[in-house]
């Protein structure tokens, strides 16, 4: 069965360093994998989505994550956080046509 | 293009009351989902339709939950009798037939229940 875990469930850095959130996938095949966003009272925001060919995907504000067959990993990262990242990341994988969501990360932004 | 549309954004209800939540999905996307995300937890899949059909529902608890997608466009989800446990926000999303976003959902705003 595919699972999807996030390591973390709260992140904190500092306005301008590095932001960096953790996933991992547990699946036979390699899922299509995603990152989405939530900011408080809002839906699920896309950031950015592998599905094939070039494993360092580029998202919106920044952002970008680096599928690692080997690792079964997809980490998000981005090089300078600004106080407006604060929200609720969410990873998710889909082999099935069905999204499997990790329980989410937290980021806080510290000015 | 207008985004996927919930309403009502927030409800509070006593446990043993019913409860409707809509959703109106991106125009032309085939694939209609409803999740439940409980607080501190990621979403869970409760339904999925492909058109007015159902594709999955092994995770709705039918002795108290039911959705329906007439004609393939809005779709309704329903809860009668509420649970505490209900308490939640239900997220409504879809995803286009043609490509080039076909393996991706677009999420609308969530209806927030609360269940006392």
């Amino acid at each position: 069965a595919q699972s999807v875990t996030q390591l973390g469930s709260h992140v904190s850095v500092s306005e301008g360093a590095l932001v960096l959130l953790r996933c991992n996938y547990s699946s036979s095949v390699p899922p299509y994998l995603f990152w989405y966003v939530q900011y408080p009272n809002q839906g699920l925001q896309l950031l950015l989505k592998y599905t094939t060919g070039a494993t360092l995907v580029k998202g919106i504000n920044g952002f970008e994550a680096e599928f690692k067959k080997s690792e079964t990993s997809f980490h998000l990262t981005k090089p300078s956080a600004h106080m407006s990242d604060a929200a609720e990341y969410f990873c998710a994988g889909d082999n099935t046509g069905k999204l499997i969501f990790g329980q989410g990360t937290t980021l806080q932004v510290k000015p | 293009e207008a985004g996927v549309a919930q309403s009502p954004r927030y409800k509070i209800i006593e446990k043993r009351q019913s409860v409707a939540f809509w959703c109106n999905p991106i125009s032309g996307h085939a694939t209609l989902y409803w999740y439940q995300q409980i607080l501190g937890q990621g979403p869970k899949l409760l339904i999925q339709f492909q058109n007015n059909g159902v594709v999955d529902d092994s995770q709705l608890p039918k002795d108290r939950f039911s959705a329906e997608r007439l004609k393939g466009v809005d779709s309704t989800l329903k809860i009668q009798p509420a649970k505490l446990e209900d308490s939640a926000v239900y997220l409504c999303a879809s995803r286009p037939r043609e490509p080039p976003s076909t393996d991706t959902q677009y999420f609308g705003p969530g209806t927030r229940l609360t269940v006392l």
